[in-house]
């Protein structure tokens, strides 16, 4: 399973865009990528997933360049409550298992 | 609620005493994890189930642990002689077919505290 690296924290402010990026440089032909996001005391919560180019749904946007090796959560006008956890993985739909890195911990501010 | 449901919420218990959790995945999700969770960690994964075969288990996962889904669906995973390193969220998933591994339903947790 190809691993990947994130940012340990972010900080930003109430209205601001996020965007949090993820490097997967051993990224296989046939993996996906997919963010989770996880509140405090709470499972994780499944937020998008792309394969490539970009993925936009009502809670955040996916870009993935041409190479696949990397890829940006975006987040629209943040709120305080999108303080949370954020997870990138990669993997492949008949593999076993999800694995998960330490995440990055996005703080929004007033 | 038709999502993961795991209980209890909160466990606490006696180092050496033995613990269940129960799962109950989202109905006809044929994929079934669990995985171990610590303060400020991400998600450790200790088992999976497609349907009731218990398809790979982690080497995170000692003998004292042991893990069950008869009939392929709900699912229970068993602490035996509890260790205050035993203490953490267990946490459930499941995923459909069409899902895949990458697209799952994670329960709110169960809390381990061992004294």
């Amino acid at each position: 399973l190809a691993k990947t690296t994130q940012p340990i924290s972010m900080d930003s402010y109430e209205g601001q865009e996020v965007n949090i990026t993820c490097s997967h440089n051993n990224i296989a032909t046939n993996d996906y990528i997919t963010w989770y996001q996880q509140f405090p005391s709470q499972g994780p919560r499944f937020i998008i997933q792309g394969y490539k180019t970009k993925v936009t749904n009502e809670v955040a946007s996916l870009f993935i360049p041409a190479d696949r090796k990397s890829s940006t959560l975006s987040l629209p006008r943040v709120s305080l409550s999108d303080t949370a956890v954020y997870y990138c993985l990669v993997g492949y739909s008949s593999a076993s298992k999800i694995i998960f890195g330490s995440g990055t911990r996005l703080s929004i501010r007033p | 609620d038709t999502g993961v449901s795991q209980d209890p919420r909160h466990k606490i218990t006696k180092r050496g005493q033995n613990v269940t959790f129960r799962c109950d995945p989202i109905s006809e999700h044929n994929r079934l994890y669990w995985y171990r969770q610590t303060l400020g960690q991400g998600p450790e994964f200790l088992t999976y189930f497609q349907n009731e075969a218990q398809l790979e288990k982690s080497r995170l996962l000692s003998d004292r642990f042991s893990a069950e889904r008869p009939k392929g669906s709900f699912s229970t995973l068993e602490i035996q002689r509890t260790e205050q390193g035993d203490s953490a969220m267990y946490l459930c998933a499941s995923s459909s077919p069409a899902g895949g591994n990458t697209e799952a339903f994670f329960g709110q947790g169960t809390r381990l505290t061992v004294v």
